[in-house]
């Protein structure tokens, strides 16, 4: 099984400044034949089911601000939100679906300082 | 605009069954596969299990093999998980989730609200 480790498990960082997430996978999930690294990061709000912001590990989903964005190929991936917005507090989880069983990082908790 | 309703949670003894829907709309339901994907209470995501398109391809978590069979309808544009031989650590909200792509190994692009199971005497 691919293990996905973030880091940090916890964040708070000031309206405006940039938070920065990573995410190692135990293995690489980058598919030679396509050159796609298979990683997406989700967004989950309180009581809220998680919302994709990012696939194919730099790809925005459609209608996610631009001031998220992905980076990363390999084993290593960052999920960076360039000014923090209150509305952007919530948990991040990264995700590869290189290979079966898919799994999930256990998740960064993003709050304001 | 896409929607996707899970029903069927609720409380069930250890060694139950369950059995739960999710009824798809706004998309055409049988040209992407689909997925259940666990959260216990208080903790990260789990993956469960994925079917193809068609409904031919099925993949499941260890945890879960044996027990647990996905299965869709698209006649009906409905999604089924049958759980059986609950335990207690299979108590979650389970969301009922679509993939971006036919095959299933896709991204997921859309999840719908979930629907809280609880395993208890």
């Amino acid at each position: 099984d691919i293990v996905m480790t973030q880091s940090p498990d916890s964040l708070a960082v000031s309206l405006g400044e940039r938070a920065t997430i990573n995410c190692k996978s135990s293995q690489s999930v980058l598919y030679f034949s396509n050159n796609e690294n298979y990683l997406a990061w989700y967004q989950q709000k309180l009581g809220q089911p998680p919302k994709l912001l990012i696939y194919w590990a730099s790809t925005r989903e459609s209608g996610v601000p631009d001031r998220f964005s992905g980076s990363g190929s390999g084993t290593d991936f960052t999920l960076t939100i360039s000014s923090l917005q209150a509305e952007d507090v919530a948990v991040y989880y990264c995700h590869q679906y290189y290979s079966i069983p898919y799994t999930f990082g256990q998740g960064t908790k993003l709050e304001i300082k | 605009e896409v929607q996707v309703v899970e029903s069927g949670g609720g409380l069930v003894q250890p060694g139950g069954s369950l059995r739960l829907s999710c009824a798809a709309s706004g998309f055409t339901f049988s040209t992407y596969a689909m997925n259940w994907v666990r959260q216990a209470p208080g903790k990260g995501l789990e993956w469960v299990s994925t079917i193809n398109g068609g409904g031919t391809i099925t993949h499941y978590a260890d945890s879960v093999k044996g027990r647990f069979t996905i299965s869709r309808d698209n006649s009906k544009n409905t999604l089924f998980l049958q759980m059986n031989s609950l335990r207690a650590e299979d108590t979650a909200v389970y969301y009922c989730a679509k993939c971006r792509g036919y095959s299933g190994y896709d991204d997921v692009d859309y999840w719908g609200q979930g629907t809280l199971v609880t395993v208890s005497s």
